[in-house]
């Protein structure tokens, strides 16, 4: 099992633009999320989704999309890039959200930076 | 509203053991406390959860209390290579998973 993987790894984006974060993961789990991790801070949940079809906003939602089209896929969609999402994007996954006990799979990162 | 808390930044020599305590509140009555380990440019990944008591795997222990309003996750004997970034994660009653701050172990030779 390749676990999850996300692509790019790093991007450089100007200000307004827009692009499409690529998560994956092929162990068969109902629950992704996404992260962003600023320098010397720990993780903030943008987006989750339950399975198929099903998503929903998490802590810091404003200015991000997702979709979830199928088991495998979670992207999360930057509309209008701006400076204050220059990050590290963390994508994660898990059997189902079932709380604490279920252990969260993360994917490499993303490093994105915005000018 | 479920909220950890855990100490920003601790720092040992190798061969010690360390102890890195999250305090949380309002956690779902039957769910879980994890520990997750993070290097850097990593994702985090699990080390180890338990509900009540103690549990040891072979890399940590993990000490819960009767009230479960805090947990410690204890490094037996730490290396260099245990230099990391520590969270306990915990989850709420809507299955909402809260996450800790994060501690910064540094390990000194």
């Amino acid at each position: 099992n390749a676990g999850v993987t996300q692509t790019p790894k790093f991007q450089v984006l100007k200000t307004g633009q827009s692009m499409t974060l690529q998560c994956a993961q092929d162990m068969n789990h109902e629950y992704m999320s996404w992260y962003r991790q600023d320098p010397g801070m720990g993780l903030r949940l943008i987006h989750y989704s339950v399975g198929a079809g099903i998503t929903d906003q998490g802590e810091v939602p404003n200015g991000y999309n997702v979709s979830r089209s199928t088991t495998e896929d979670f992207p999360l969609r930057l509309l209008s890039a701006a400076p204050s999402q220059t990050s590290v994007y963390f994508c994660a996954s898990s059997y189902h959200r079932g709380g604490a006990k279920d252990t969260q799979y993360f994917g490499p990162g993303t490093r994105l930076t915005v000018l | 509203l479920a909220k950890t808390t855990q100490p920003i930044s601790m720092d040992s020599y190798e061969g010690q053991e360390v102890n890195i305590t999250c305090s949380h509140n309002n956690i779902a009555t039957n769910d879980y406390i994890t520990w997750y380990q993070q290097f850097p440019s990593q994702g985090p990944r699990f080390i180890i959860q338990g509900y009540k008591t103690k549990v040891t795997n072979e890399v940590a222990s993990l000490f819960i209390p009767a009230d479960r309003k805090s947990s410690t996750l204890s490094l037996p004997r730490v290396s260099l290579s245990d230099t990391a970034v520590y969270y306990c994660l915990v989850g709420d009653r809507n299955y909402q998973l809260i996450w800790g701050a994060g501690t910064k172990l540094i390990i000194k030779p």
